[in-house]
Order: C-alpha cells, then sequence, then structure tokens
C-alpha cells in the first residue's frame, strides 16, 4: 500500500464548480500535512498548510480528518486559473521526511 | 523573493557520461533536497542535507551522489548516466521547522538519458 495514495483524476469541472479532493495516508504517525499545486510543466508550489481544526483561504478550504486517516481540499466556485494538479503532501515526525503523493488533476473548462 | 535556481531547464546526456545538477538557493535554508519526478510514481527523494558536507539518503539514491561544500549550493551527480535516470528533477530547499517543514522548489531539469 502506497503511504499517501491520491485519485489520480482527471476532475473535469464548469466554471464555478465546487470540487472537493481526497487523499489518504497510511502512517497513523503523520504529524503535518500540505496540499501542493503544480501546473504543466512547472514545480510544486505550496498551497496550504492542513491544520487538525481545518483551515480556509479565500475558495480553498483544507480539512485533516486524523480517525480515518485523510486530508481533504475542496475549492469553491471554480476558476479557469485553478486547473493543474494538486499534490497531497504528509510529514511523518519520526523519519523527518514528506511524502508526495502522485496527484490529483483538475481540469476547469469554460 | 524565495529563489531556488536549477541550472539548465533541459539536458540531453548519453549513457555512461557523468551529469552534474546543480541548484542553488537564495533563502539561506539550511536543508536542500533531490527528487525526481516520473508520471504515475510522483516525487521521489533521492538525497537530502541539513548542513554544509552533510548528506543522507532518500528513498532512491542508487546511481546517484551528491555534493554540498557551500550552504546555498547542492549538487546532484549522475556517475554513469543511464536511461532509466531520463526524469525531471526538482531541487528544493527549506527552514527547519520540526514537522511543518515548507519546501520550496527549483523550476526542474528535465534530463534525457540517450
Amino acid at each position: 500500500r502506497k503511504e499517501v495514495e491520491q485519485d489520480p483524476g482527471p476532475f473535469n469541472v464548469p466554471e464555478g464548480a465546487t470540487v472537493a479532493f481526497n487523499c489518504t495516508y497510511s502512517n497513523s504517525a503523520s504529524q503535518s500535512f500540505f496540499w501542493y499545486r503544480q501546473d504543466c510543466r512547472k514545480e510544486p508550489k505550496l498551497l496550504m498548510s492542513v491544520y487538525s481544526s481545518g483551515n480556509e483561504d479565500g475558495r480553498f478550504t483544507a480539512q485533516l480528518n486524523r480517525a480515518s486517516q485523510y486530508i481533504s481540499l475542496l475549492i469553491r466556485d471554480s476558476k479557469l486559473s485553478d486547473s493543474a494538479t494538486y499534490l497531497c503532501v504528509v510529514n511523518t515526525y519520526n523519519t523527518d521526511k514528506l511524502i508526495f503523493g502522485t496527484g490529483t488533476r483538475l481540469q476547469v473548462f469554460p | 523573493d524565495v529563489k531556488v535556481t536549477q541550472s539548465s531547464r533541459y539536458l540531453v546526456k548519453r549513457t555512461g557520461e557523468k551529469v552534474f545538477l546543480e541548484c542553488v538557493q537564495d533563502m539561506d535554508h539550511e536543508n536542500m533536497f533531490w527528487y525526481r519526478q516520473d508520471p504515475g510514481l510522483g516525487l521521489r527523494l533521492i538525497y537530502f542535507s541539513y548542513d554544509v558536507k552533510m548528506k543522507e539518503k532518500g528513498d532512491i539514491p542508487e546511481g546517484y551522489s551528491v555534493s554540498r561544500e557551500k550552504k546555498e549550493r547542492f549538487s546532484l551527480i549522475l556517475e554513469s548516466a543511464s536511461t532509466n535516470q531520463t526524469s525531471m528533477y526538482l531541487c528544493a530547499s527549506s527552514s527547519p521547522d520540526g514537522a511543518n517543514e515548507k519546501l520550496f522548489f527549483g523550476s526542474g531539469t528535465q534530463l534525457s538519458v540517450l
């Protein structure tokens, strides 16, 4: 079983739609969680950290469910510019490494 | 603005050649990393370094070595390039922050080994 798993997609949604991605992780000792965004042929960039209480940044909401070992990313009012691959990243403190998921591709169409 | 610079955007090398990938960061970060990214496999950690002259193996170090002679520079070396090392190579840096480490990536080097 992969340490971090994501649905590869693609998720094809119209502008203005709400879309959500989940990411599951296998190590219950995982301590911190992130969503990175990667545009086509570009480097990954930090989108947001995921806090235990959940957090929101404009149209983006991230949540953590420790009991079920998954994190989620919700995007409201999708824009064409949201089209990208979204990478789930997990840090397990006792290994001091970041583990990347393979990413979920989002395509927003007009 | 935070900057991680990789020396080449595209590289084409022949099997058996020695290849150097250079990475420089201007943020005075202690931690530096080399990843490769392949379709369906995501980012995989090759080597990392938490200090000058220090290096640690990541998940897939075979066929690679690294050098960190200065804090701002972290080099990845392919001693004898092979076709299965054709990949996108991404350098990253971060400042230690316990479990909340955030990575800043360079724009990547697409290496093709023929």
